[in-house]
């Protein structure tokens, strides 16, 4: 099976900081990612579409100057919060694709909680 | 906008019944459908994948069915057990690869 690490699992931070989350794909090469944000007993949301060695595609509504999308290699892809606020606490999970097409199946991570007190 | 609708919201239901679980979506055109498995503050498991040309997959105690023109998939779990407690997220793959997922239906086996 594929396999999607996501780092930290936790991170707690202050108020105006900003906090980076690496989503990597261990054992293939990841043509496209996927953020996704998950509120308490909801379900969850594509924030944005990255693409290895080109700009993030985001969805309506997410802010891409405070949500800051690089996907440098075919393993690596990291989503910046920047100065964050407490309502940016959260669940972020990405996930991962060998293609671009849609039959491909999307391979998830464990997910990073974050909170900003 | 393709819209993924999952009732009811919670389930509980005590060990070793048989159990469906409803997914309907909007939009039949999709690449394929996902069932999650998902544990307070975890992650997502994968459980099944069906493509949109398949009818059912299997596994274990699991059989997910689609039927992609009515927009509906049902999630069976066998002789469920304590162990299978979880919230079961249904998703449709459909343009530009993107999911949309449901609220998801959290299940609670009873002893």
């Amino acid at each position: 099976g594929a396999v999607v690490s996501q780092h930290p699992s936790r991170v707690i931070c202050k108020s105006g900081t900003s906090v980076k989350i690496e989503c990597r794909s261990l054992d293939f090469q990841a043509t496209t990612m996927f953020w996704y944000r998950q509120f308490p007993k909801k379900s969850l949301m594509l924030m944005a579409t990255s693409n290895e060695g080109s700009k993030a595609t985001y969805e309506q509504g997410v802010e891409k100057d405070k949500f800051l999308i690089n996907h440098a290699s075919l393993t690596l892809s990291t989503l910046t919060v920047t100065s964050a606020h407490p309502e940016d606490s959260s669940f972020y999970i990405c996930s991962a694709i060998r293609g671009t097409s849609g039959a491909y199946e999307q391979y998830f991570g464990p997910g990073t909680r974050l909170t900003v007190t | 906008k393709q819209e993924v609708t999952q009732i009811p919201a919670a389930l509980s239901v005590p060990e070793g019944e048989n159990l469906v679980l409803n997914c309907s979506f909007t939009d039949s055109a999709i690449y394929n459908l996902q069932w999650f498995r998902q544990d307070p503050g975890k992650g997502l498991t994968s459980l099944l994948l069906i493509q949109s040309s398949q009818r059912e997959q299997t596994s274990g105690r699991l059989n997910a069915s689609l039927d992609k023109s009515s927009g509906r998939s049902t999630l069976y779990i066998a002789a469920s057990q304590p162990g299978d407690s979880a919230t079961y997220l249904c998703a449709v793959t459909g343009a530009n690869s993107k999911l949309t997922f449901g609220k998801g239906i959290t299940l609670s086996v009873r002893p």
